[in-house]
């Protein structure tokens, strides 16, 4: 089983829905999380770290369960720049190293 | 503030012959990580280190791979007698030293454009 779960789409929306991700990880001890997107062939970029009480950036949302070890990702109003991969990312307490999950690809259109 | 450069951004090595990769990270950061992404997988941890010290290599192969952070300079990370499956695209990362003020949370690593090595 992976460490860090996703489901790996694509998700294919029209511009304007909103979508939800989600992930789950494995290991109860990890300590910070993050959601990156990945655009094809391109490095990954940090869209936004996730805390316990939820946070939100513009669009975008993210809430954390540590109970359930699950994690969401919210984003309303897609745009077509939205469309990219949604890599769900851990670490572990005590080391810096990032745990990536295998990613889920939104596909928006017009 | 530059970002975190990667050079070359490709690289293409017949089987047999060294790779040489190489990373500098953003002005203030002093953490460096190295991660590969074969084709159609996820990013997979290598190697992380600091100035002059490796402090976490779980991740690296246990033969041909190796990585360093000199005191001047920027990482490296060396793969010799490269096989046709270390073709992948190899990306640094950097972070700032624990402590920092700001946003910026001494955990959230930035990434470089990468470098695709190609091994014919």
């Amino acid at each position: 089983r992976k460490e860090v779960e996703q489901d790996p789409g694509p998700f294919n929306v029209p511009e304007g829905a909103t979508v939800a991700f989600n992930c789950t990880y494995s290991n109860s001890a990890s300590q910070s999380f993050f959601w990156y997107r990945q655009d094809c062939r391109k490095e990954p970029k940090l869209l936004m770290s996730v805390y316990s009480s939820g946070n939100e950036d513009g669009r975008f949302t993210a809430q954390l369960n540590r109970a359930s070890q699950y994690i969401s990702l919210l984003i309303r109003d897609s745009k077509l720049s939205d469309s990219a991969t949604y890599l769900c990312v851990v670490t572990h307490t005590g080391f810096q190293k990032l745990v990536f999950g295998t990613g889920t690809r939104l596909l928006v259109s017009p | 503030n530059a970002g975190v450069m990667q050079n070359p951004r490709h690289l293409v090595r017949r089987r047999g012959q060294e790779a040489r990769l190489r990373c500098s990270p953003m002005k203030g950061h002093s953490h460096v990580y190295w991660y590969r992404q074969l084709p159609e997988e996820g990013l997979k941890f290598m190697v992380y280190l600091q100035k002059e010290n490796i402090i976490d290599e779980s991740g690296m192969p246990k033969e041909r791979f190796s990585a360093e952070f000199p005191k001047e300079g920027p990482s490296i990370l060396r793969i010799q007698q490269v096989v046709r499956g270390d073709s992948a695209a190899y990306f640094c990362a950097s972070s700032p030293q624990a402590g920092t003020s700001g946003r910026e949370s001494s955990y959230e690593q930035y990434f470089g454009p990468g470098t695709r090595l190609t091994v014919t």
